[in-house]
């Protein structure tokens, strides 16, 4: 089945370690999103690719780097996460389909631990 | 910018119909998209609505007003497994892809 896949499902890291969060996708689609999501909080995109063309949003700290080696990967960096950076970290694909409506379809999270 | 309210929490019985609903405010309209999302897991997609009126998809239908900035998901013959989050996100701006932005979500709380 065509599908988002994100690994860790889990992630636990030491304050101010690096850590690196992973999506893949069979999807073939053009645009991949990271959302970060607090308990309780709507979705807050940090940054997406189309194609290979990186698109941060204006409050997305940088702190968080993103990289999309391929069509079918993308990384989230967080280069030294702090205790307000443990949040469920969604990843997300979409056709990118100019002049419609383009239905984002969501992997089953990666929940990040900071100790 | 867009901005999206919904009510925080809402309870109702199994077996019932219940309506949640959704304002927003927003510049380049392209779409307004329903989400379900259980406790711990990540949003799965119910419907979206470009154009006025109601889609009805089994249980569960959505409504929308553009010139309002209205929409509802109206779940019908509610069930308990129906218990978890509903996002209303709004699609905005123009070229190959368009920023959508995520109301903070209704709980659903179904009780028997």
């Amino acid at each position: 089945d065509a599908m988002v896949i994100q690994n860790p499902r889990y992630q636990v890291t030491q304050f101010g370690k690096p850590v690196t969060l992973s999506c893949s996708q069979t999807l073939n689609h053009n645009v991949m999103y990271w959302y970060q999501q607090k308990s309780s909080q709507a979705p807050k995109l940090l940054f997406h690719y189309y194609d290979k063309d990186f698109n941060n949003e204006a409050d997305t700290p940088d702190n968080f780097q993103s990289r999309r080696p391929n069509t079918s990967f993308c990384f989230l960096d967080i280069r030294s996460p702090g205790l307000g950076d443990a949040a469920m970290y969604l990843c997300a694909t979409s056709r990118g389909r100019s002049g419609t409506t383009d239905t984002q379809y969501f992997g089953p999270g990666t929940r990040l631990t900071v100790l | 910018g867009q901005n999206i309210d919904q009510p925080t929490e809402m309870t109702a019985t199994e077996g019932a119909i219940v309506q949640i609903n959704c304002t927003y405010q927003t510049s380049g309209f392209n779409g307004l998209f329903w989400y379900q999302q259980h406790a711990g897991e990540a949003p799965t997609f119910l419907s979206y609505n470009v154009l006025d009126g109601l889609e009805e998809k089994g249980r569960f239908s959505s409504f929308l007003s553009r010139s309002k900035g209205y929409s509802y998901l109206l779940l019908k013959e509610l069930q308990m497994k129906d218990s978890a989050s509903y996002l209303c996100a709004v699609s905005g701006g123009s070229g190959g892809y368009q920023k959508v932005t995520f109301g903070t979500g209704t709980k659903l709380q179904v009780i028997p």
